[in-house]
């Protein structure tokens, strides 16, 4: 396990639905991130926080909601989502943004939406 | 901005022998080189990493390689194993926590 866990393993919704996808790290870490992975694609850097603050929206559409409480937990909250919204989205973690730290991955969320 | 090729996009290798992969980078600014390994059902785990710094680093059979000069980077796995079988990608950082990843590569390890 590399400390980084992340919550629903699976989820599936309907355009029309809300849901969160949770993330926890028990590193100690100070910055946490969204990534979505599509197949065939690289992983895209969505959102990053460093000690709770958001420092990088990578473009990406606001049907898609972060949340970071603290620097333990991050969350993603999703609404009327679209059929292409569907993928893997991993969590990580690092020490910080201060430069180029380890990464830790969760297992990540794998969303279908119907 | 940064761009990161990778190739090959799969491969098959016997077991016990050597695979390589390699990655070409777009920014002479980026200096650290991490590679990760995604199993089925799980998330990229960092293997090993590489800084501009040096040229080769090693952990037991992973090894990698970098060309400053030619803008490129290798992952070398000797010996393989059933257990190497995965996805491996590859990535480059300015020194920032902006990583851009490769687009993987799918081993197989046959027994």
């Amino acid at each position: 396990e590399t400390g980084v866990t992340q919550t629903p393993r699976h989820l599936v919704m309907g355009m029309t639905n809300k849901k969160s996808l949770k993330c926890e790290q028990h590193l100690g870490h100070n910055a946490m991130y969204w990534y979505k992975q599509s197949a065939k694609k690289p992983l895209e850097l969505m959102f990053v926080y460093n000690f709770k603050e958001q420092t990088e929206n990578n473009s990406v559409p606001s049907r898609f909601s972060p949340e970071c409480p603290n620097s333990s937990h991050l969350f993603l909250h999703l609404h009327t989502l679209q059929p292409e919204d569907s993928a893997l989205y991993l969590c990580a973690s690092s020490q910080s943004t201060g430069g180029a730290y380890e990464q830790y991955f969760g297992p990540g969320t794998r969303l279908t939406v119907t | 901005g940064e761009n990161v090729e990778q190739h090959p996009s799969t491969l098959s290798v016997q077991e016990g022998d050597s695979a390589v992969i390699k990655c070409t980078y777009s920014d002479s600014a980026s200096n650290y080189f991490p590679w990760y390994k995604q199993e089925l059902g799980k998330g990229p785990q960092l293997i090993i990493d590489i800084r501009s710094n040096v040229g080769e680093k090693k952990d037991q059979r992973i090894a990698v390689t970098l060309n400053k000069t030619a803008k490129h980077f290798s992952l070398h796995i000797t010996e393989t194993q059933p257990e190497d079988s995965a996805v491996y990608f590859c990535a480059g950082s300015d020194s920032s926590y902006k990583l851009i990843f490769g687009s993987g590569t799918r081993l197989l390890v046959r027994p």
